[in-house]
């Protein structure tokens, strides 16, 4: 089966313009996470979906972040005003759900370029 | 706070060589801890989760070791290849979170 799809893979923008990101989690998975990789500061998480429970937002790093996951399938995330320092490869991983055994899988990625 | 640490943050052996990452963790309270290889410019790969009731798992030549109690976990690769070259990344899940912690990483090269 395929596994977790993300677009687009590259991403260049100007300083203050919005973007937007899209991830496709694995079919029958109810949680989805998403992940920022930079240079200076590693694999930070940013949000996390289950189900229909409201998410788990406590990673984002500012209110110009925001995601939504529609019908409990795709989610995209949103970055308003964006800032050089938004710059990263932005992860998306996708589980079965709640439990131990919540082995995630995750994309191959977008990667934000901010000129 | 939980924080993930992985020793060394580089290693490069002769091809055939046995080798150990290390990874360990200050906080005990976690659900499962998960490796992963991650391929310059690519996405990761898990290849190994380590539920907090195991001990170990093992997948062909690898073999990952968990020890909750003093906060450590042990990737074991035996018979390394060129192709294992890669960075690869340790990371838990504390009880009450859902979302990943992760190390920095061990960058891995595998000398033909």
């Amino acid at each position: 089966g395929a596994g977790v799809s993300q677009s687009p893979s590259n991403k260049v923008t100007e300083k203050g313009k919005d973007v937007e990101l899209r991830c496709d989690p694995i079919s029958g998975h109810t949680a989805l996470y998403w992940y920022r990789q930079s240079l200076g500061q590693g694999l930070e998480f940013l949000i996390y979906f289950q189900g229909n429970s409201a998410p788990d937002k406590s990673g984002l790093p500012s209110d110009r972040f925001s995601a939504e996951r529609t019908g409990g399938s795709v989610s995209t995330l949103t970055i308003q005003r964006t800032q050089q320092e938004d710059s990263a490869v932005y992860l998306c991983a996708s589980s079965f759900g709640q439990g131990t055994y919540n082995e995630q899988f995750f994309g191959p990625g977008t990667r934000l370029t901010v000129l | 706070k939980q924080e993930v640490t992985q020793i060394p943050a580089a290693l490069s052996v002769p091809e055939g060589e046995n080798l150990v990452l290390n990874c360990s963790f200050t906080d005990s309270a976690i659900y499962n801890l998960q490796w992963f290889r991650q391929d310059p410019g690519k996405g990761l790969t898990s290849l190994l989760l380590i539920q907090s009731s195991q001990r170990e798992q093992t997948s062909g030549r690898l073999n990952a070791s968990l020890d909750k109690s003093s906060g450590r976990s042990t990737l074991y690769i035996a018979a390394s290849q060129p192709g294992d070259s890669a960075t690869y990344l340790c990371a838990v899940v504390d009880t009450g979170r859902r979302a990943l912690t992760f190390g920095s990483g061990t960058r891995l090269q595998v000398q033909p």
